[in-house]
């Protein structure tokens, strides 16, 4: 598709439930970012894949948080038994080429809201 | 955590004056972007400038890059009531993983 598709747009769990979101990127683009935005302002980088390969996983928090990008499937972030500092809206990116000059397009985000 | 700094926070207008954000980076950097983030809603694209150029312009949008002072400015002219929302600057390191590293914004508003 010509935009970056996020699924659900809400998702409410209680606390130590497992969340799972999904990103289908525009179709073309090989790199797919995730971040985080706590309280509507710092995003937060967490993983970037190439392909179905992870290109950077610097941000992911060790425990607790994983992600795919699956051929023929949406990208996925999922996280274990989640805690009350998970609230937040996730963003997936995707961009052409992971290089200079390259502009990421963004999806509207998953709000998750851990009760 | 965050390397970029935005200033004002927050900013109120009228319609038709012109906006300047501000936003300050630490580290060495490939490119600067601006996005904009309507409430509720990702965020768009609206420029990027590259560490080798000084100013750039799109329709209403100038931005200004000055490396030594590791700083850029987004000028909106002619604002409109559209134009309200949160806007953000975004680097990529040279030499790095192209992940970007955002400032915290400044939420603007114009008044109609």
């Amino acid at each position: 598709g010509e935009e970056v598709a996020q699924t659900p747009k809400h998702l409410v769990r209680g606390e130590g439930q497992k969340a799972k979101l999904y990103c289908a990127p525009i179709k073309g683009h090989s790199y797919v970012f995730w971040y985080q935005q706590v309280l509507k302002n710092e995003f937060k980088f967490l993983i970037s894949f190439q392909n179905e390969n992870v290109f950077d996983e610097t941000g992911m928090p060790k425990e607790r948080f994983s992600a795919k990008c699956l051929p023929n499937s949406p990208c996925s972030l999922e996280i274990q038994a989640t805690k009350l500092e998970d609230s937040a809206v996730y963003f997936c990116a995707s961009s052409r080429r992971n290089v200079a000059n390259q502009p990421q397009h963004f999806g509207d985000g998953t709000r998750l809201s851990i009760l | 955590s965050q390397q970029g700094e935005e200033d004002p926070q927050a900013l109120s207008i009228q319609e038709g004056e012109n906006a300047t954000m501000n936003c300050s980076y630490k580290t060495s950097i490939n490119n600067l972007q601006w996005y904009r983030q309507n409430s509720g809603r990702g965020l768009v694209h609206l420029i990027l400038i590259r560490s080798n150029e000084r100013e750039k312009h799109s329709g209403r949008l100038r931005v200004t890059l000055d490396t030594s002072k590791k700083s850029s400015s987004l000028l909106i002219t002619a604002s409109r009531a559209a134009d309200t929302a949160s806007y953000f600057c975004a680097t990529d390191r040279v030499q790095g993983a192209q992940k970007l590293v955002f400032g915290q914004g400044t939420r603007l508003t114009i008044n109609p």
